[in-house]
């Protein structure tokens, strides 16, 4: 089983849609948890990070199910700008504190 | 405040050529981490350093190595050059209260 699985997609959604990405994790040690963005040919970059209460910025929301073992990211209101690949980030506890990607979700935004 | 910097930002190498590609990290980092991302899929974790050791490593085999110097930049190098190390490869940097990563804009590495 891999560390951290995502559906890839792509996910193709109206502008003004609300679209939702899951994310599972295997290590249950697991410590900190993020989304990041990742345009095409380009490199990713935090988006935002997830807590154990949830949390929200804009239009983007993130949740955080650790009983079960996967985060969520919850993106209201659609834009074309929004189009991307995104990425989720496990950081495991202990000494090195180990951080490993998912393969990431591609999301398309169409007019 | 500079971000993250690696040069070069692309690169065309031959089959068993080496390759150094170098990253300077963020203003105030002093960890440094590599990956490999390959066209669709996410950053494979290459190594991680620190204080110029080495402290932890992905799956990659000894043909991947590094260094960090004291100003805290850091070398990634691949000897004899396979085909599938075509990638781009990215840099990451982090501080002691570290949160999430800043990376560089990657290099591109085309092995023919």
């Amino acid at each position: 089983r891999k560390e951290v699985e995502q559906d890839p997609g792509p996910f193709n959604v109206p502008e003004g849609a609300t679209v939702a990405f899951n994310c599972t994790y295997s290590n249950s040690a697991s410590q900190s948890f993020f989304w990041y963005r990742q345009d095409c040919r380009k490199e990713p970059k935090l988006l935002m990070s997830v807590y154990s209460s949830g949390n929200e910025d804009g239009r983007f929301t993130a949740q955080l199910n650790r009983a079960s073992q996967y985060i969520s990211l919850l993106i209201r209101d659609s834009k074309l700008s929004d189009s991307a690949t995104y990425l989720c980030v496990v950081k495991n506890s202990g000494g090195y504190q180990k951080v490993t990607f998912g393969t990431g979700t591609k999301l398309q935004v169409i007019p | 405040d500079a971000g993250v910097t690696q040069s070069p930002t692309h690169l065309i190498k031959t089959r068993g050529q080496q390759v150094t590609l170098r990253c300077s990290p963020k203003s105030g980092h002093d960890t440094v981490s590599w990956y490999q991302q390959a066209l669709g899929q996410g950053p494979q974790f290459i190594f991680q350093y620190y204080e110029e050791e080495e402290r932890q490593r992905g799956n990659f085999p000894d043909r991947f190595s590094g260094h960090q110097f004291p100003n805290y930049s850091s070398e990634l190098n691949v000897n004899a050059l396979l085909l599938g190390d075509s990638a781009l490869y990215l840099c990451a940097s982090s501080g002691t209260a570290n949160y999430g990563y800043t990376f560089g804009s990657g290099t591109r590495l085309t092995v023919v």
